[in-house]
């Protein structure tokens, strides 16, 4: 199975931030990776996909990079509603696998 | 409007079992694969089980392979789980996910139904 790892698992920022979370997989994935938003009490949201493409509806201070192993999410100018959990997800190959998550907290 | 309605989650003991029902709208339901996700209280998303549109092709991750069977029904427009063996750790909410057509993974989401296996 294809490990993903985030990091930080806890980040603390102010509103205006610009933040980036960052993931790795344990083999290439190319570009097939994801990122999704998960407020508490609902289900997730996709955010980015194929790496560095905006999901439907998603602000453009939302924007993701990499290819193979190595992989970030950048948020600039963090907005209030942005703080909340963050995974990233590999679709190359079965089983699909996430990462751990990133909890995005109010500094 | 895409909707995805899961039900079908309960209190259940230890050993039994459970069939999940999604009940999708809004789109044309034949035309999509679909999966199940689960996310354990507090814990991060694991992806379960894969099922194409005319449900020829099914995956399952380990730790559900024997236990949990994925199905659909193109005609009810409805995605099933039925869950064998029940154990502690199944405790967590249930999604069923859309996958997208192309390059895009999971692009739409169930609200969840919560499972929890308990004596």
């Amino acid at each position: 199975d294809i490990q993903m790892t985030q990091s930080p698992s806890t980040l603390s920022a102010s509103i205006g931030d610009r933040v980036t979370i960052t993931c790795r997989a344990s083999q290439s994935i190319h570009s097939w990776l994801a990122w999704y938003q998960q407020k508490p009490g609902k289900a997730p949201n996709l955010l980015i996909y194929k790496a560095s493409n905006l999901g439907g509806g998603v602000p453009s201070r939302f924007s993701g990079s990499g290819s193979g192993t190595e992989f970030s999410l950048t948020i600039n100018s963090l907005q209030p509603e942005d703080f909340a959990t963050y995974y990233c997800q590999q679709y190359n190959d079965f089983p699909y696998t996430f990462g751990q998550g990133t909890k995005m907290e109010i500094k | 409007e895409v909707q995805l309605v899961e039900s079908g989650g309960a209190l259940v003991q230890p050993g039994g079992s459970l069939r999940l029902s999604c009940a999708a709208s809004g789109f044309i339901f034949r035309t999509y694969e679909m999966h199940w996700v689960r996310q354990a209280p507090g814990k991060g998303l694991e992806w379960l089980s894969y099922i194409s549109s005319q449900g020829t092709t099914i995956y399952y991750t380990v730790s559900v392979k024997g236990r949990f069977t994925i199905s659909r029904d193109n005609a009810q427009n409805s995605l099933y789980l039925q869950m064998n063996s029940l154990r502690a750790e199944d405790t967590a909410i249930y999604y069923c996910v859309r996958s997208g057509f192309g390059e895009l993974p999971f692009d739409s989401w169930g609200q969840g139904t919560l499972v929890s296996v308990s004596s």
